[in-house]
């Protein structure tokens, strides 16, 4: 199993440009998470998905969209870039069913995005 | 509110010293969560505790419920420990975990 891969592993944006970020996980889990780490603070949660056609909002999802079309796969929109969305794109993926302490999440290797 | 916060914020050991980081959270919690991210900037999970105690290898994660307090203990400390060391709650009213901003260790031979 490759686990959570995501893609680019690097970017650079212009303000005002759009991209995706790509996050495929081959363990079938129910789960998908996008969180972004800003330097000094914790893990933040944008959005997250508990299963093929199903998203909700975390902590921080304003200039953000997400999908979730198939299992494997939780791409990332990005509109409008600005300076302030600068910062590492983690996802993440978990099985939960039962008890929600059993519930471990697994992370993709990270996205270092720069917006100029 | 709901707030998680590690300390120290840094540490320094001498290999083979017993290092401990601390977590403590503000509200009711239905499970913790121990990670750890590598100089490279991979996060893998370490531990996933409700209640008690777990121990994998020189690793060793406690929770404590009524005083809303974790540790993470490594024994035997060695240089590839080094590494930050990231605590997360899901609260008992939510859905989602929120982490604590890590405790940055470091181990010298």
């Amino acid at each position: 199993n490759a686990g959570v891969t995501q893609t680019p592993k690097f970017r650079i944006l212009k303000i005002g440009q759009s991209m995706t970020l790509q996050c495929t996980q081959d363990m079938n889990h129910n789960y998908m998470y996008w969180y972004r780490q800003d330097p000094g603070m914790g893990l933040k949660l944008i959005y997250y998905s508990v299963g093929a056609g199903i998203t909700d909002k975390g902590e921080v999802p304003n200039g953000y969209n997400v999908s979730r079309s198939t299992t494997e796969d939780f791409p990332l929109r990005l509109e409008l870039a600005a300076p302030s969305q600068t910062s590492v794109y983690f996802c993440a993926s978990s099985y939960r069913s039962g008890p929600r302490f059993k519930e471990t999440q697994y992370f993709g290797p990270g996205t270092r995005l720069l917006v100029l | 509110k709901n707030e998680v916060e590690q300390s120290p914020q840094n540490l320094t050991a001498q290999e083979g010293e017993f290092i401990t980081i601390n977590c403590s959270y503000s509200v009711g919690i239905s499970a913790l969560h121990w990670l750890q991210q590598h100089p490279g900037g991979g996060i893998v999970s370490l531990f996933m505790l409700s209640s008690g105690k777990k121990k994998h290898g020189r690793l060793i994660a406690t929770i404590n419920i009524q005083e809303k307090h974790s540790s993470l203990h490594i024994t035997a400390s060695h240089p590839r420990d080094s590494a930050v060391y990231i605590c997360a709650v899901r609260f008992s009213t939510g859905n989602q975990f929120y982490f604590g901003t890590g405790t940055s260790l470091t181990v010298i031979p």
